[in-house]
């Protein structure tokens, strides 16, 4: 059963407007939340983590927020640009094993 | 420094044939993993290790053996394929023990098995 659940496959959005992609989860024991990006043929990269202990953390375009009541967490990228088409993995961890969702494609489009 | 390195990227192979896939890592990190990653499933680690001579299972560790004898290189064998090991598998260090910290992760290896 998917832990950790990312819904929407898919996001296009213009190039300089906000993305916001969504990302659930079910076990109350995560205490560690991370956002990967994915390029095609190429591993995953690690982009910006936020703790439990904290609602949000930011680096420059990114900021992910964390509404741990609904185990819910965010990645919002403002401005959106071309180079930021890839895959979003959010993963989150126990602190033994990481759990990662099922990744959204996004599409800045100039 | 060349990060994280898998060999080879590309491997078929047929039912019941065992091989290894190669991971190397040059950053002196401590915690390796290999993952798998299937459509629609995401990311799911197999096998991990702490250290030399440390290894544990992960989510998914079935058909898949695993050994650290250096801090370097961290193998993954299959030991008798099948095509549910059709995949994607990633290899990945970072600097902690623990996950909890951002991971490095190699370029991956397309697994096909007939």
């Amino acid at each position: 059963d998917q832990q950790v659940k990312q819904n929407s496959p898919s996001l296009s959005v213009q190039e300089g407007r906000i993305s916001i992609l969504n990302c659930d989860y079910t076990n109350s024991m995560f205490d560690y939340f991370l956002w990967y990006k994915k390029y095609p043929a190429e591993g995953p990269t690690f982009l910006i983590s936020i703790s439990s202990i904290k609602d949000k953390n930011e680096d420059g375009r990114f900021t992910v927020f964390l509404n741990k009541s609904a185990k819910h967490l965010s990645l919002h990228i403002v401005p959106s640009q071309p180079g930021d088409s890839a895959v979003y993995f959010c993963a989150a961890t126990d602190g033994d094993n990481l759990f990662f969702g099922t990744g959204t494609r996004l599409t800045v489009i100039p | 420094n060349a990060g994280v390195t898998q060999t080879p990227k590309f491997q078929v192979l047929k039912t019941g044939q065992s091989m290894t896939l190669q991971c190397a890592q040059d950053m002196n990190h401590e915690y390796m993993s290999w993952y798998r990653q299937d459509p629609g499933m995401g990311l799911r680690l197999i096998h991990y290790s702490v250290g030399a001579g440390i290894t544990d299972q992960g989510e998914v560790p079935n058909g898949y053996n695993v050994s650290r004898s250096t801090t370097e290189d961290f193998p993954l064998r299959l030991l008798s394929a099948a095509p549910s090991q059709t995949s994607v598998y990633f290899c990945a260090s970072s600097y902690s023990g623990t996950v909890t910290y951002e991971q490095y992760f190699g370029p991956g290896t397309r697994l096909t098995v007939t």
